[in-house]
């Protein structure tokens, strides 16, 4: 099972940041915090992932919390293209496998 | 470099016969994993091959199976569909099994009729 929450569904003006949270209120200290997203009729695509810093790079940017027990991607400007469902997955740091664990994800939409 | 490419894009099957998915990673990687997406249970881990080995296996039943060859191409089979197999099958590819970011392909849309 998914170790994640996050809204079902989110509307973001274009333009405007989209911030998207999620809650992983059981992470433990050896999980990473990963975001992907799929745009309607493509397979997800990585974003980013931090294990208790913020991290930022030319997408997005990843703000957790103190505890970790929840995070928040931004997307400083939200594009029409950005319009696309965002998953938020914990991940074991020493994970030696490629298995990913998707929740339900957000449906991001960004209007005009 | 070209992605990974998955194919065939469609397919339409009728319930009880076998199908076989392909998969070709992105070149120099040679981990491959497969998911299965229907609109019900969301994306799913079906397997995952490194080496022509598979190391990691979801919760499927044993009609589901998959093989790597050793240019790190991958196969699905599924055999004896069911209506409930319909769903997007889709393939990531990293250099190594745990790699940060997996590439996904745009995947196969399976309808079984």
């Amino acid at each position: 099972d998914a170790k994640t929450t996050q809204p079902t569904s989110m509307d973001c003006a274009e333009g405007r940041a989209a911030n998207l949270p999620c809650n992983h209120s059981t992470i433990s200290g050896n999980e990473y915090v990963y975001w992907y997203r799929q745009i309607h009729s493509q397979g997800p695509q990585y974003i980013i992932h931090g294990l208790k810093n913020n991290e930022t790079n030319e997408m997005a940017s990843l703000i957790i919390t103190e505890d970790r027990k929840s995070s928040t991607l931004i997307l400083p400007h939200a594009t029409l293209r950005d319009t696309a469902v965002y998953y938020c997955i914990v991940r074991p740091v020493y994970n030696q496998g490629g298995k990913l664990i998707f929740g339900q994800g957000t449906e991001l939409s960004v209007k005009p | 470099k070209a992605g990974v490419t998955q194919t065939p894009r469609y397919l339409i099957k009728t319930r009880g016969q076998q199908v076989t998915l392909s998969c070709s990673p992105i070149s120099g990687h040679r981990s491959v994993s497969w998911y299965q997406q229907t609109p019900g249970q969301g994306l799913q881990f079906l397997f995952e091959y490194f080496s022509e080995t598979q190391r990691n296996k979801g919760n499927f039943p044993g009609r589901f199976s998959g093989r790597q060859f050793s240019n790190s191409r991958s196969e699905m089979n599924v055999s004896t569909l069911e209506l409930g197999d319909s769903a997007l099958y889709l393939c990531a590819s990293s250099y190594n099994p745990g790699d940060t970011e997996a590439f996904f392909g745009q995947g196969t849309r399976l309808t079984v009729v």
